[in-house]
């Protein structure tokens, strides 16, 4: 139940097209879905996180969409780039208590020139 | 405003020895998480500290240990080291009250046990 499951494993795209990124989770006591970008050789860097009071956030290129009702939520890259090229990381946590985050798997991501 | 620091970046140590771990967490966050990540295990949670105290602690043996300072600076140490601890052991700083959970990495420190 304390899992996070994230798909595909690895994504290509050219450049300019949309990078989907899915993840689908159990707990329903999860109310904080943040998502990490890291390179290689670096820590995970937040690109953009959601709460499941709305059901998308948009920050330039980067969207997160949210099903509550499916338990799933899912980044959106528009107009990838190859400097988008980097693993990424779905995360959920709850803000009672648990002080941890559960991380997804990750999709590593490559954009091609 | 300075970022979470972590040090050293690179360790080689050998089976049996033990070895620690440091981590500055951003001005005026009182919260540090640490989290192993490996290939095959990806990130796993290790433990968090807020103002000097563990609050939680993840599924791995006690070899595995940590505190934090009053000044919320923090060390993990890790006790007779075997092998499969070899990883990248991340540091995450965070405000982790209330509602403000952002969590924000360290480059972390790779460890090679050899």
């Amino acid at each position: 139940q304390q899992q996070v499951k994230q798909s595909p494993q690895s994504l290509i795209v050219q450049k300019g097209g949309i990078s989907i990124i899915n993840c689908a989770y159990e707990n329903t006591a999860f109310d904080y879905f943040p998502w990490y970008q890291q390179f290689p050789g670096k820590g995970p860097a937040l690109l953009i996180a959601i709460r499941p009071d709305v059901s998308e956030k948009k920050e330039g290129r980067f969207t997160i969409s949210f099903n509550k009702s499916a338990k799933q939520f899912s980044l959106h890259i528009m107009d990838s780039q190859p400097g988008d090229s980097a693993t990424y990381f779905c995360a959920a946590t709850t803000t009672s208590g648990t002080y941890k985050y559960i991380f997804g798997t990750g999709t590593r991501l490559k954009v091609l020139a | 405003k300075a970022g979470v620091t972590q040090t050293p970046r690179y360790l080689i140590k050998t089976r049996g020895q033990q070895v620690t771990l440091s981590c500055s967490p951003i001005s005026g966050h009182r919260s540090v998480s640490w989290y192993q990540q490996t290939p095959g295990q990806g990130l796993q949670f290790l433990f968090e500290y807020f103002s000097e105290t563990q609050r939680n602690k993840g599924n791995f043996p006690g070899r595995f240990s940590g505190r934090q300072f009053s000044n919320s600076r923090s060390e993990m140490n890790v006790s007779t080291l075997e092998l499969g601890d070899s990883a990248l052991y991340l540091c995450a700083s965070s405000l982790m009250t209330g509602m403000n959970t952002e969590a924000f990495f360290g480059q972390g420190t790779r460890l090679t046990v050899v």
